[in-house]
């Protein structure tokens, strides 16, 4: 079986500019999380997306959003990008909620924001 | 989401058991304790979980007190490909729905 796929894997972008990511997660996955890792603050948690709907949200400001399609796809979209905002961003699936389900990564993207 | 506690840093000899110790001494009865580690640059692997017993997969044992305040990940064969930061996370019911909260984990060295 396949696993986490995210695209891209690496990206360069400037400030004031935004981006979209996008996670395909291990099939038959229905819950997709997001993640950032800098590595001031390690890794967090940005959000999670559950049949289409965001169920929980890290603390991040609202330029971070994301959505979930049918097919459990997943995008998350940078608006106004900062210098800060240059991270490794994770996506992890796990075939349902609750802390029994396992979460897998994905490879990440990378962006750096000039 | 219990806070847990890491050694910053281990080394351990190839061949040899690294046994990496975890401390969770504020875990609540249906929080699980997950390992996952992280090869530079790489997303996180997941290795183990557990909630109160002692559990065994191909990569790792877990094993973790009965009073659930502490574990131990144990490699038993260790080899340089096992060189890697190794995060211990509690998670409570709400599992991915809170998100896992990792700390900065413990980085292994295995030594020629």
């Amino acid at each position: 079986k396949a696993g986490v796929t995210q695209t891209p894997r690496y990206l360069i972008k400037t400030r004031g500019q935004q981006v979209t990511l996008s996670c395909s997660p291990i099939s038959g996955h229905r819950s997709v999380s997001w993640y950032q890792q800098t590595p001031g603050q390690g890794l967090q948690f940005l959000f999670e997306y559950f049949s289409e709907t965001q169920r929980n949200k890290g603390n991040f400001p609202g330029r971070f959003s994301g959505r979930q399609f049918s097919n459990s796809r997943s995008e998350m979209n940078v608006s106004t990008l900062e210098l800060g905002d240059s991270a490794l961003y994770l996506c992890a699936s796990s075939l349902d909620r609750g802390a029994s389900e396992t979460q897998y990564f994905g490879p990440g993207t990378r962006l750096l924001v000039l | 989401d219990a806070k847990t506690t890491q050694p910053p840093s281990m080394d351990c000899a190839e061949g040899r058991a690294a046994n990496l110790p975890c401390n969770h001494s504020t875990i609540s009865g249906n929080e699980y304790v997950y390992w996952y580690r992280q090869i530079h640059s790489q997303g996180p692997q997941y290795i183990i979980h557990g909630l109160k017993n002692n559990e065994t997969n191909e990569m790792a044992s877990l094993i973790i007190t009965e009073d659930r305040k502490s574990s131990t990940l144990i490699l038993p064969h260790a080899t340089l490909r096992d060189t890697a930061v190794y995060y211990c996370i509690s998670a409570s019911s709400g599992g991915g729905a809170d998100g896992l909260t990792f700390g900065k984990g413990t980085h292994l060295i295995i030594q020629p």
